[in-house]
């Protein structure tokens, strides 16, 4: 079936403004991730929802940063009062039920640049 | 904190040279350890895994990885790189096993460049 599928692909921004992110999992895949990559830097995790459980918000690096999921849907991240730090690529990625080995499906990414 | 370290940052190969990127992590509980790939334009996507059993673990495109436990070591390798091996590698462990969490911890990528 279709794989993690992410939009916008391309966001700019003034700083300031809140932008908001979507990410629609794999039919099936109660799991959820969120992601984010800085120019030059390896992936920083940010949250990670499981069905319906409280999500591990561990990651999120402030309080201007949230997301949401419905039930094992769509997921929106949310970050308002953009900074020009938070440019970056912000990757969605879902599996199956965790076990510790499930593998995780990628989607394309949102670039989002704040000027 | 559980960290991820990928010593080389970029190399260079000609083709059918053979390849080896390291990979070291810091965890002394149960890990599950990762290599993805991105080719250039292309999502990440899983080259190989290791969960339990033969820590020689082969996966897409002739690579392979062997964990180490007692060096924290996962290492990608494969014998003869090809043009089309041109891309970016990631190693990830996952330290939350039977845990609450399945989060990723990854390394900063190796951009590997195989020339013709």
């Amino acid at each position: 079936g279709a794989g993690v599928s992410q939009s916008p692909s391309n966001k700019v921004t003034e700083k300031g403004k809140d932008v908001e992110l979507r990410c629609d999992p794999i039919s099936g895949h109660t799991a959820l991730y969120w992601y984010r990559q800085r120019l030059g830097q390896g992936l920083e995790f940010l949250i990670y929802f499981q069905g319906n459980s409280a999500p591990d918000k561990s990651g999120l690096p402030s309080d201007r940063f949230s997301a949401e999921r419905t039930g094992e849907s769509v997921s929106t991240l949310t970050i308002q009062r953009t900074q020009q730090e938070d440019s970056a690529v912000y990757l969605c990625a879902s599996s199956l039920a965790p076990g510790g080995g499930e593998t995780q499906y990628f989607g394309p990414g949102t670039r989002l640049l704040v000027l | 904190a559980q960290s991820v370290s990928q010593h080389n940052h970029h190399v260079i190969l000609s083709e059918a040279a053979s390849l080896e990127l390291g990979c070291n992590y810091s965890y002394g509980g149960t890990v599950n350890l990762f290599w993805y790939v991105q080719y250039p334009g292309q999502h990440l996507q899983l080259l190989l895994k290791y969960f339990s059993g033969d820590p020689l673990v082969k996966g897409i495109k002739g690579f392979e990885a062997e964990f180490i436990k007692s060096k924290f070591s996962f290492n990608l390798r494969k014998p003869s790189v090809q043009w089309s091996d041109t891309a970016e590698y990631f190693c990830a462990v996952n330290a939350g096993y039977g845990g609450a969490t399945n989060k990723l911890i990854f390394g900063t990528g190796t951009l590997l460049a195989v020339q013709p």
